[in-house]
């Protein structure tokens, strides 16, 4: 199965300012028609997941424009421009390139 | 409004079985995926199962942790989706999520989850 590897794990921000995960993956998301199945997640506390980011960069419908994502191959970045206090959960990166989809372990984004 | 409202989730034993029921609405289901996603308590999510859309061939895939022990099958007249789990471990405990979609594609969204402890 192909390994996805986030970082930082843990992710402490003042409000206002910016955010970045990382995820890397054990192999190239490039599918063979060229598009690349790497998508991002959100779950705030007590909540579902919600699809924030789906082939690396396009941001789902309703989905703020604080929220940008991007990379290629195997490593890709999500970034919030200004963190709000709505912000606050999980964040997951989610390949569907390769059989079986597999997800990293996780971002917990908090407020300092 | 796209909605997707689990249902079957309890309490069961080892070994035993239980359905879970997907339904939807605000969507046209015939011609969606629908994916079963799950999460341990405290833990990261986990793909579980996917069926396609009779257009392409209605065909079913599981995750090798629980295939041959989990099927996946849909009721197109009722819009609903079902997760049968047979032979279910403790490790099976979770909360399984039905999704619209496999998340490679626009339309993405998930369900509120329902939640299944297996424990003698």
């Amino acid at each position: 199965d192909v390994v996805m590897t986030q970082s930082p794990l843990s992710l402490p921000v003042t409000l206002g300012q910016p955010a970045s995960i990382s995820c890397r993956s054990s192999q190239s998301l490039v599918y063979s028609d060229g598009r690349t199945f790497l998508h991002w997640f959100q779950q705030r506390p007590g909540q579902s997941p919600r699809r924030l980011i789906y082939q690396v960069s396009n941001r789902d419908s309703g989905v703020p424009d604080r929220f940008s994502g991007s990379g290629s191959g195997t490593d890709f970045t999500l970034k919030i421009s200004r963190v709000e206090a709505e912000d606050v959960g999980v964040y997951y990166c989610m390949q569907g390139t390769h059989w079986p989809q597999t997800f990293g372990q996780g971002t917990r984004l908090e407020i300092k | 409004e796209v909605q997707l409202v689990e249902s079957g989730g309890g309490l069961v034993q080892p070994g035993r079985s239980l359905r879970l029921s997907c339904t939807t609405s605000g969507f046209t289901f015939v011609d969606n995926t629908i994916s079963w996603f799950r999460q341990a308590p405290g833990k990261g999510l986990e793909w579980v199962c996917l069926i396609r859309s009779k257009t392409y061939g209605g065909t079913t895939d599981c995750a090798a942790s629980v295939k041959g022990r989990f099927t996946i099958s849909r009721d197109d007249s009722k819009s609903i989706a079902y997760l049968q789990m047979n032979s279910l471990k403790t490790e099976d405990t979770a909360v399984y999520y039905c999704t619209r979609g496999d998340g490679n594609w626009d339309g993405h969204y998930w369900g509120q989850g329902t939640l299944v402890t297996v424990s003698s």
